[in-house]
C-alpha cells in the first residue's frame, strides 16, 4: 500500500525557511509525480508544486520565487523548502501522489494518496 | 488561475437524506475534476476523479456528475460517517485549484 508521511518542525520564525520531508513507502518516487499542498486556517487549499519521476519540477507562480522541491531517490523521500516565510504561511502541509487521467482529449491530475499532514506555525 | 466556486459553504442533512454539493469552474475544465472528503484531523480522501469515476473502495452512494464549468457531488443516502468537509479540485491546468470546501454535518 502506498503511504506518505510528512515530517518537519512545527514552528518556524518569520523570515526563516520552512523545510519539510515526505517519506514514501510502497511506491517508488521515480514513478509518477509527487506534490505538496497546504491548507490554511479556514479551509482554503493551495497547490504548491510537484516533482516528477525524472526530477523536474513545477511550482505555483504565487510561490515561485520562494519554493523549492527536491528529492532523494535512495531514501524514497522528497522535500519542500519555502523561504522567507511570514505568518501567512501558517498552514497544514500535505504531501501527496499525483495520478492522472484523460477525459476526451485532455489530461488532468488528481491526488490519490495523501500524507497525514503536518501543521506549521510561523511565529516569533 | 481557474477559480473554483463551491456551494453551499455548509449544510446539515438527516440520515438517509440525499445531499448535493456544487462546484463551478471559471472556465471549461473538460471534466478534469476531483472530489475529496476530509474528516477532522485526517488527510483528504479521494472520492471521485474525472468528474464521475468512483475511486476504489468508496461507497456507491457517492456519485459525481457534470461537464463544462458545472459539477456536482451527490450522496444518495446520508450516513453518520459522511460528516466532514468536501472539496472539489480542478486538475486540467496548473496551478491546480480547489474549491473553498463544504462542511457537511448530520442533522
Amino acid at each position: 500500500e502506498v503511504q506518505l508521511q510528512e515530517s518537519g518542525p512545527g514552528l518556524v520564525k518569520p523570515s526563516q525557511s520552512l523545510s519539510l520531508t515526505c517519506s514514501v513507502t510502497g511506491y517508488s518516487i521515480t514513478s509518477n509525480y509527487w506534490g505538496w499542498i497546504r491548507k490554511f486556517p479556514g479551509n482554503k487549499m493551495e497547490w504548491m508544486g510537484y516533482i516528477s519521476y525524472s526530477g523536474s519540477t513545477s511550482y505555483n507562480p504565487s510561490l515561485k520565487s520562494r519554493i523549492s522541491i527536491t528529492r532523494d531517490t535512495s531514501k524514497n523521500q522528497f522535500f519542500l523548502q519555502l523561504n522567507s516565510v511570514t505568518t501567512e504561511d501558517t498552514a497544514t502541509y500535505y504531501c501527496a501522489r499525483l495520478w492522472g487521467g484523460y477525459t476526451t482529449d485532455y489530461y488532468y491530475d488528481y491526488f490519490d494518496y495523501w500524507g497525514q499532514g503536518v501543521m506549521v506555525t510561523v511565529s516569533s | 488561475d481557474i477559480q473554483m466556486t463551491q456551494s453551499p459553504a455548509s449544510l446539515s442533512a438527516s440520515l438517509g437524506e440525499t445531499v448535493t454539493i456544487q462546484c463551478q469552474a471559471s472556465e471549461d475544465i473538460y471534466s478534469g475534476l476531483a472530489w475529496y472528503q476530509q474528516k477532522p484531523g485526517k488527510s483528504p480522501q479521494l472520492l471521485i476523479y474525472g468528474a464521475s469515476s468512483l475511486q476504489d473502495g468508496v461507497p456507491s452512494r457517492f456519485s459525481g456528475s457534470g461537464s463544462g464549468t458545472q459539477y456536482s457531488l451527490k450522496i444518495s443516502s446520508m450516513q453518520t460517517e459522511d460528516e466532514g468537509v468536501y472539496f472539489c479540485q480542478q486538475g486540467l491546468k496548473y496551478p491546480n485549484t480547489f474549491g473553498a470546501g463544504t462542511k457537511l454535518e448530520l442533522k
